[in-house]
């Protein structure tokens, strides 16, 4: 069964603070995502990476960066975090990017306060 | 780029019934289609999907159907059971772009 493992679970941080937040696959796919939910907005694309040591931005890239140091784990790093970075947010992976299937982890619920 | 836009918030139907979710998108290059499902305190999985080549797939209860012309999708939850209360997502995705447009989300609420 394909597995994507995020870490923590859930976190509160401060405002200015650094936060970083982790995935892991045991699926062997070669796409990553990373998405946060918020309402009113649905999901929207942060960063993505199709190899490892390599990441691309999404939609809405700017006050995050991301790190893919393996095919394994690719990580969602907030520098300086900001009230609007509270949200929920999913990691996902899938084979041959996002025309095949994605599978999401479980979500990480961010606030920062 | 892309837009989704999916028109119910909220759906609620009576056990047995059908329910009908319905999308609309902007890119006339959009090709693929999926659906996400999302339960209460979990997280999103695929339910189903369908790609610019058919207008209409099926599985199971679910049915998914693709108007081109119109950039309109929808997704048919036929005799609709109590677990299949959730969020739904519709999603679209063209083939120079990376990663999906997503819905806002349906709550589907099925009652007895």
């Amino acid at each position: 069964e394909a597995a994507v493992t995020q870490s923590p679970r859930s976190k509160v941080a401060v405002t200015g603070g650094k936060v970083t937040l982790s995935c892991h696959q045991t699926n062997n796919h070669d796409y990553m995502y990373w998405y946060r939910q918020d309402t009113g907005h649905g999901l929207r694309l942060i960063h993505y990476s199709y190899v490892a040591d390599s990441t691309e931005k999404g939609d809405i890239p700017d006050g995050y960066k991301a790190s893919r140091p393996s095919q394994e784990n690719f990580s969602l790093i907030l520098e300086l975090a900001s009230l609007s970075q509270t949200a929920v947010y999913f990691c996902a992976s899938s084979p041959t990017g996002s025309q095949n299937t994605l599978y999401f982890g479980a979500g990480t619920r961010l606030s920062v306060l | 780029g892309e837009k989704v836009e999916q028109h119910e918030s909220t759906l609620s139907v009576r056990e047995g019934d059908s329910a009908v979710i319905n999308c609309t998108y902007t890119d006339t290059a959009s090709s693929y289609f999926p659906w996400y499902k999302q339960e209460a305190g979990k997280s999103l999985h695929f339910v189903i999907d369908i790609r610019s080549n058919v207008d209409r797939k099926q599985s199971q209860r679910l049915i998914v159907l693709l108007d081109k012309k119109a950039k309109r999708f929808s997704l048919h939850i036929t005799a609709t059971q109590p677990e299949d209360s959730a969020i739904y997502f519709c999603a679209a995705r063209n083939n120079y772009a990376q990663g999906l447009t997503f819905g806002l989300g349906t709550r589907v609420s099925v009652f007895p």
